[in-house]
């Protein structure tokens, strides 16, 4: 069964340094979502992706927030200067239509 | 508005047991309502969704039940099982709009 993939499972990284996420999606879907979970609290939408572009996104997702489809399969998410309140599991998600499928995500450890 | 009450927190069934978990909106262009079924260290899957035309959806012992007038959408597990345990989330998407709005999540433990 096709599946969204996120890499690496697990990420630690200095406050102020620069992070990218990255994500394949299924192969066959047009649109592609950033969501956060703090722990023990809910999935947050961050910012969703079509043709190329950005096509929604929350306020959490500010300048410091990229996103980019570099190739035809992978789909990244860039945070410039991590903060320590940027710590949480960050899930991609892939849609072809409505339904959105996720990835087990990755876990952004900031110190 | 964009908000998604759900509730309770976290819940413990006898196995065989019915577990049900209560999702509350306000905004009424809301029009798909996924619920979310996620175990430790995975991402959330889709387990079952209904649109408001409808006022229940069943597949298998998942029963979505729908109140349009009252804003109100909850799960039914029934038969709950061990292999159930795990935290659900209600969601809904408006029309025109890609993103879900989740509900904070409920802690399942079927207990054996």
């Amino acid at each position: 069964e096709p599946e969204v993939t996120q890499t690496p499972s697990h990420q630690v990284t200095q406050m102020g340094q620069e992070v990218i996420l990255r994500c394949v999606p299924i192969s066959n879907h047009l649109y592609f979502y950033w969501y956060r979970q703090i722990l023990g609290q809910k999935v947050e939408f961050l910012v969703s992706f079509y043709n190329n572009e950005i096509s929604e996104k929350s306020e959490i997702f500010d300048d410091q927030f990229s996103v980019e489809r570099p190739d035809g399969s992978n789909f990244t998410l860039k945070i410039r200067s991590t903060k320590l309140e940027d710590s949480a599991m960050y899930f991609c998600a892939s849609s072809e239509e409505q339904i959105q499928y996720f990835g087990a995500g990755t876990r952004l450890s900031v110190l | 508005q964009q908000q998604v009450k759900q509730s309770p927190q976290s819940l413990i069934v006898q196995k065989g047991g019915i577990s049900i978990i209560n999702c509350a909106y306000e905004n009424t262009a809301f029009d798909y309502f996924p619920w979310y079924q996620q175990f430790p260290g995975k991402g959330p899957a889709l387990l079952i969704a209904i649109r408001p035309d409808v006022s229940e959806k069943k597949e298998g012992r998942f029963t979505i039940s729908f109140n349009k007038s009252a804003k109100q959408f909850s799960l039914h597990i029934m038969d709950s099982q061990p292999g159930d345990s795990a935290t659900y989330f209600c969601a809904a998407q408006r029309p025109g709009t890609y993103k879900y709005i989740f509900g904070t999540g409920t802690r399942l433990k079927v207990l054996a």
